[in-house]
């Protein structure tokens, strides 16, 4: 089964600076069956990339994704407030879903 | 727009089960798949299960195979998750999760690559 390791674990930025968060898989992943989401307190999850890089409806241009193979990216370019958040990368197989064990991204 | 909303909160003895709620409006239900993913307290994200409602065959997580129950009833719109043989590390909060409303995100088995909506979450506590 695959794996999905993110890094760091917790990420302490000041609004305005740039994030890059990773998701690495323990096999090759098809990007098309990769996801990112952002999840604040008491809230469900909800979509940013999906397709690896691929913004979701209603998603900011600061949030992009990228990455192949393994090695997958979420990059927020300008921190505004409201991205401190946690973050998990999805990757679907089989008719299945592993999440990474998420990237908290708090204020510094 | 599709809308999920799930049932209330729940306490339950070890040992019980739990049934909850998933009920959809705002687009088509017996053809796409309803998932459930669950959070423990502090916790990252783990996939039990889903079910495609027209076929109502589910598939489960290796992890609750053989505790968990994933149904649907067209008529009503609504998918229910059981789970049973409670123990307290199930204390969590419980999500159903749709895929998008376009089919092409979807492979052959009918399951979406990703989740476009979600309910808003049933906490289920777990406590003697």
């Amino acid at each position: 089964e695959i794996v999905l390791t993110q890094s760091p674990a917790t990420l302490s930025l000041s609004p305005g600076e740039r994030a890059t968060l990773s998701c690495r898989a323990s096999q090759s992943v098809t990007g098309t069956y990769l996801a990112w989401y952002k999840q604040k307190p008491g809230q469900a999850p909800r979509l940013l990339i999906f397709g690896a890089s691929s913004r979701a409806t209603g998603i900011p241009d600061r949030f992009s994704g990228s990455g192949s193979g393994t090695d997958f990216t979420l990059t927020i370019s300008r921190l505004e407030p409201e991205d401190f958040a946690v973050y998990y990368c999805q990757q679907y197989g089989d008719s299945r879903y592993i999440f990474g064990q998420g990237t908290k991204l708090e204020i510094k | 727009q599709v809308q999920l909303v799930q049932s209330g909160a729940e306490v339950k003895k070890p040992g019980s089960s739990v049934k909850v709620s998933c009920k959809a409006s705002g687009g088509t239900f017996s053809t796409y798949a309803i998932s459930w993913v669950r959070q423990a307290p502090g916790q990252g994200l783990e996939w039990m299960g889903g079910i495609i409602p027209i076929f109502r065959t589910a598939v489960y997580a290796q992890d609750f195979q053989g505790r968990v129950a994933i149904t649907a009833d067209e008529s009503t719109s609504t998918a229910y998750m059981e789970l049973s043989s409670l123990r307290s590390e199930d204390t969590a909060v419980y999500y159903c999760a749709r895929g998008p409303e376009h089919t092409s995100y979807y492979d052959t088995s009918g399951y979406p690559y990703f989740f476009d909506f979600w309910g808003q979450g049933t906490l289920v506590t777990v406590s003697s």
